[in-house]
């Protein structure tokens, strides 16, 4: 069965660090891998998604970055964190197709200060 | 382009209360809808889906109809439980696409 992983839970970093979170998808292959962040009491916003190992589409433009490094590895990046990056990242995928819907991981909770 | 709209909450309800919340769509063609639950601190979980017109989504005693003729897809449920506390997302697919559209989620708050 396919399983979606996201690490680390929780986060506690200061404004200017660096900032890396992981997504692996285990059990399908060439998934549609998308990044959420959701702010606190807020909806979810599209951040990056990439339909395939290198291909990355950027939603909104600001100091985060992705990339596909494998095929079921998808990451988010920051290299300074500012204090308008706190908020609750979540990773999803899907094998496209409109029907199939997202299946989404359990998120990390990211907070700068 | 395709949007999703939701009543906007809290919704605050008492045990054992009927639940109903709104969602309306726009999009081209003949979506895929969706409805997700997120329950604190977790990420989403998908509730019940419905991919044609007039079908039914049903999970855990919730249901959505999905109904073309007013672009709406609302969730409701007969007897709320403390634990159906969470907040709810409303979602469309174009079937011609990969990506969802979301709504702005609605908070439900289920008291004793």
């Amino acid at each position: 069965s396919q399983t979606i992983h996201q690490w680390p839970a929780t986060l506690v970093q200061p404004v200017g660090s660096p900032l890396s979170l992981e997504c692996t998808v285990e059990g399908t292959s060439n998934p549609n891998l998308y990044w959420y962040r959701q702010a606190a009491g807020r909806g979810l916003q599209l951040l990056f998604y990439s339909v395939g190992i290198g291909q990355i589409s950027s939603e909104v433009p600001q100091n985060l970055s992705a990339s596909r490094p494998q095929d079921r590895q998808f990451i988010l990046s920051s290299k300074k964190l500012l204090l308008s990056d706190s908020g609750f990242y979540l990773c999803a995928w899907n094998l496209g197709g409109g029907a199939s819907g997202y299946t989404f991981g359990s998120g990390t909770r990211l907070t700068v200060v | 382009g395709n949007s999703v709209t939701q009543m906007e909450g809290p919704v605050t309800l008492s045990e054992e209360a009927f639940l109903t919340i709104n969602c309306t769509y726009t999009a081209t063609g003949y979506p895929s809808l969706f409805w997700y639950v997120q329950y604190p601190g977790e990420g989403l979980q998908l509730l019940l889906k419905a991919t044609k017109a007039d079908d039914k989504g049903s999970n855990k005693g919730f249901e959505a109809t999905y109904r073309k003729e007013t672009t709406s897809f609302h969730l409701e449920k007969g007897s709320v439980q403390v634990s159906d506390s969470a907040v709810y997302f409303c979602a469309l697919s174009n079937n011609a696409g990969n990506m969802l559209t979301f709504g702005g989620g609605t908070r439900l708050m289920v008291k004793p």
